[in-house]
């Protein structure tokens, strides 16, 4: 029983560099989205999607692009990783008509 | 003013003790309320929704008071096993199945 997958769990970039994060989850949920947590600050919306084809930005979505071609999949994609960057990525999903959400283990992310 | 404010603690309390979290959210028109669990390094989990007639499970019971516009949460005879830290969630009106995560509290039980 996987519920949400995140890959990699540790990735160390270079500042320019780009990188795609992985989630997928296997619940047949239609929302999913993608947070950051930096100490202090709790967890931020980047982005999210209602649905296969459908995505939208969240609280801080500047440097991060996301797509939703199947119901199963959503990847994180950095353009070009900046020290800003530096956090811990989740990726959750939320079942139909409930609020309750399941995460995946993180992403940590470090930019150098 | 940030829209879900909790008191980052750290609580450290002994074993057996009861001890309880406030958060306030800034949106009086929220409409659902959850609290999670988060284990140093680990992902957020759902621990309870809140309702407004108030709710328990087992030593945990949940309040909420919309016209004050807090949240509470009651641990009652508190295990070693619930240091963690208890992230303060709201669903504000109108954004779906969007959550607002408060930056949490942190539990650290005493033997």
């Amino acid at each position: 029983n996987a519920g949400v997958t995140q890959t990699p769990k540790f990735q160390v970039l270079k500042t320019g560099q780009s990188m795609t994060l992985q989630c997928a989850q296997d619940m047949n949920h239609e929302y999913m989205s993608w947070y950051r947590q930096d100490p202090g600050m709790g967890l931020r919306l980047i982005h999210y999607s209602v649905g296969a084809g459908i995505t939208d930005q969240g609280e801080v979505p500047n440097g991060y692009n996301v797509s939703r071609s199947t119901t199963e999949d959503f990847p994180l994609r950095l353009l070009s990783a900046a020290p800003s960057q530096t956090s811990v990525y989740f990726c959750a999903s939320t079942q139909t008509g409930t609020y309750e959400q399941y995460f995946g283990p993180g992403t940590r992310l470090t930019v150098t | 003013r940030k829209e879900v404010e909790q008191d980052p603690g750290p609580f450290n309390v002994p074993e057996g003790a009861t001890v309880a979290f406030n958060c306030t959210y800034s949106n009086s028109a929220s409409q659902s309320f959850f609290w999670y669990r988060q284990d140093c390094r680990k992902e957020p989990k759902l621990l309870m929704s809140v309702y407004s007639s108030g709710n328990e499970d087992g030593r945990f019971t949940a309040q909420l008071n919309r016209a004050s516009q807090y949240i509470s949460l009651l641990i009652r005879d508190s295990k070693l096993s619930d240091s963690a830290t208890y992230l303060c969630v709201v669903n504000p009106v109108g954004s779906a199945r969007q959550l607002t995560f408060g930056s949490g509290t942190q539990l650290t039980v005493l033997p």
